[in-house]
């Protein structure tokens, strides 16, 4: 079957780094997403990998690694705002996502 | 203002009972898609749209219908509601399917069936 996991929860301290991990198992890839969801809003998306390596944009960085089915979220100089669910979504052979169950982050000042 | 509008924004529905949840997108995009999210779980497809005229099934189809008559509406039926569709329903869209096409989501419909 396919699978997408990733922490529950995670805490981090306003102006922090936090690196938020996702595994994925799925049949065929074609694309890794991460999207932020504030609570009771819809999902916004943050980046998209589809070769190994770092995609870089402002504060947030995503790495992916397609052999090792891994891809990590790295948030710099935390900000209150920043509080919300962060999900992972892989495309699949299909061309559709696949998604994980999210991860909730809590900025403690 | 460019987006995805959901109508209606929550409801409350006896079992039993026929709902159509609305969906409408003025991007010009090809691709629309229905989700439900669930606590603890993932978004999981309901069915989807390529294009105008087509659709397909997702991850959990049954008890669900759509319908695709034109490029900006995908409207998604619960011919008979039964408790577990309860759920908060996401309407997105996509300009294509493959790259880097990301998808857009609309605000969501909060549904509960009593």
């Amino acid at each position: 079957g396919q699978n997408i996991d990733q922490p529950t929860e995670m805490t981090a301290t306003e102006g922090a780094i936090v690196q938020i991990n996702c595994t994925y198992q799925t049949s065929g890839f074609n694309g890794l997403f991460w999207y932020q969801q504030h609570a009771g809003e819809a999902p916004t998306f943050l980046s998209y990998n589809v070769l190994d390596g770092l995609e870089e944009k402002g504060r947030f960085s995503s790495f992916l690694s397609r052999s090792k089915g891994y891809s990590y979220l790295l948030l710099k100089e935390l900000q209150m705002k920043d509080s919300a669910s962060y999900l992972c979504a892989v495309r699949d052979s299909n061309y559709q996502l696949i998604w994980g169950a999210g991860t909730k982050l809590i900025i403690k000042p | 203002i460019a987006g995805i509008t959901q109508a209606p924004t929550s409801q409350i529905l006896a079992a039993g009972r026929r709902m159509t949840l609305r969906c409408t997108q003025d991007m010009r995009h090809n691709a629309m898609y229905w989700y439900r999210q669930d606590l603890g779980l993932g978004l999981r497809l309901i069915h989807y749209s390529n294009t105008a005229g087509t659709t397909g099934k997702g991850e959990v189809p049954d008890g669900y219908s759509v319908s695709r008559a034109n490029t900006d509406d995908f409207p998604l039926t619960l011919a008979s509601a039964v408790p577990s569709q309860t759920s908060v329903y996401f309407c997105a869209s996509s300009e294509g399917l493959a790259g880097g096409n990301e998808q857009f989501f609309g605000p969501g419909t909060r549904l509960t069936v009593l």
